[in-house]
């Protein structure tokens, strides 16, 4: 199946700083990426949609000059944790799907996980 | 918006044997996809079974199957002859034809040797 990638696995900042994570489908165009929360033993929380040639659609709640999020192209969208702080600490996590697959083809990343000191 | 419900936050089950994993959802929508994922400790996510709700037809994959419920809007998951492997977080999620999903909490299941 399709594999997409993020990097870094995991990552610890300082309070204050902006952290990037990169999230890229490795052998198809994803026109759609989506941007994933979760806290430990909980749900995934969906973020944003991330739509390639267009502004990201953010999630009621989900602060957008916080977590901004750039589709670079066709195979990377990045998400950016702004001035992080303690709370944002989590695990992300990104999935991929193209406009040629049905809605039911969604491959997810590995997850970033962050903390922020 | 929709809603997904696991009402079982832990299942155990022996190995070998049979287990059912719950799932409820609400939605106004009469096109839609539900799956079933597991989450290992990596917590990679990994896609174990999906049904298109036009489907009358329950999925199977080996040695999972769901029952699906249109009308009752259920989604549960069996997983036969269960094995060591098996063990983990199985989310149950509802999708729009647009790919925005909605997840359960969870259901954490425990395979006994």
């Amino acid at each position: 199946g399709a594999v997409v990638s993020q990097h870094p696995s995991w990552v610890i900042c300082k309070s204050g700083t902006s952290v990037k994570i990169e999230c890229r489908s490795l052998d198809f165009q994803a026109t759609t990426m989506f941007w994933y929360r979760q806290f430990p033993k909980q749900s995934l929380m969906l973020m944003a949609t991330s739509n390639e040639g267009s502004k990201a659609t953010y999630e009621q709640g989900v602060e957008k000059d916080k977590f901004l999020i750039y589709h670079a192209s066709l195979t990377l969208s990045t998400l950016t944790v702004t001035s992080a702080h303690p709370e944002d600490s989590s695990f992300y996590i990104c999935s991929s799907r193209t406009s040629g697959m049905s809605a039911e083809t969604q491959y997810f990343g590995p997850g970033t996980r962050l903390l922020v000191l | 918006a929709q809603t997904v419900t696991q009402s079982q936050p832990e299942m155990s089950v022996q190995e070998a044997e049979t287990v059912t994993l719950s799932c409820t959802y609400d939605t106004s929508e009469s096109d839609y996809y539900l799956f079933w994922y597991k989450q290992p400790p990596s917590r990679q996510m990994i896609l174990v079974i999906r049904q298109e709700a036009y489907k009358q037809q329950n999925a199977t994959e080996n040695r999972f199957s769901v029952n699906f419920q249109k009308a009752a809007k259920s989604f549960s998951l069996k997983i036969s002859d269960s094995q060591l492997g098996d063990a983990a977080m199985y989310f149950c999620a509802y999708s729009t034809n647009a790919g925005k999903s909605t997840f359960g909490d969870g259901t954490t299941l425990t395979v006994k040797p």
